[in-house]
């Protein structure tokens, strides 16, 4: 069965550019979550989509924004960006009933100049 | 505030012992506890799963305790092995409120020595 799959793994911007990220989940799975890494702050949650619809949104701007397709492959814009974007973004997956454990994606390494 | 806690940010054990991983949480809605390990480059591995209704469940080499009383479970591996070297993290999430987002600690550095 294959994995959550990320594209890019890698990624150069720079400052007040915006970058879309791509996430295919799971076959079957219709949540997506995607979440942001940092050395400073750990793993943090961003949004969660089910069904085309975001369900859950973490306390991040309004620059970082998601939608969900309806195959369930998801992608995360950031607009305008700034260094401290720099971080690794994993998106995860799920069944999205509760209680079903979320599985990651590698990431994408994103990195602002 | 961190509502989930690793105190540990790294443990050191010998290879075919016991290695014990700490969570503390502090979000009494919290009803589903995960563990996953990380590798460098690589996205989290679900390992263990355990909902607020049991207090222990096993696979394998890994069994997770929860103490719901003290808000605190804990992530058991025997026997280590070097192959468990890794970032450990634990996280949470209220499933029963609909709040399908993973808070997670900061997670542990285990090493396992051969």
């Amino acid at each position: 069965k294959a994995g959550v799959t990320q594209t890019p793994r890698y990624l150069i911007k720079t400052r007040g550019q915006q970058v879309t990220l791509s996430c295919s989940p799971i076959s079957g799975h219709r949540s997506v979550s995607w979440y942001q890494q940092t050395p400073g702050q750990g793993l943090q949650f961003l949004f969660e989509y089910f069904s085309e619809t975001q369900r859950n949104k973490g306390n991040f701007p309004g620059r970082f924004s998601g939608r969900q397709f309806s195959n369930s492959r998801s992608e995360m814009n950031v607009s305008t960006l700034e260094l401290g974007d720099s971080a690794l973004y994993l998106c995860a997956s799920s069944p999205g009933n509760g209680n079903q454990p979320q599985h990651f994606g590698d990431g994408t390494r994103l990195s602002i100049l | 505030d961190q509502q989930v806690k690793q105190n540990s940010p790294s443990l050191s054990v010998q290879e075919g012992r016991i290695s014990i991983l700490n969570c503390d949480y502090t979000n009494s809605m919290f009803d589903y506890f995960l563990w996953y390990k990380k590798y460098p480059a690589e996205g989290p591995t679900f390992l263990i799963s355990i909902s607020s209704i049991k207090d222990k469940n096993e696979d394998g080499r890994f069994t997770v305790f929860l103490n719901k009383s003290a808000k605190h479970l804990s992530l058991h591996i025997v026997p280590s092995q070097p192959g468990d070297s890794a970032v450990y993290f634990c996280a949470a999430e209220n499933s029963g409120g609909s709040n399908y987002k993973l808070t997670f600690g900061k997670g542990t550095l285990l090493t396992v020595n051969p």
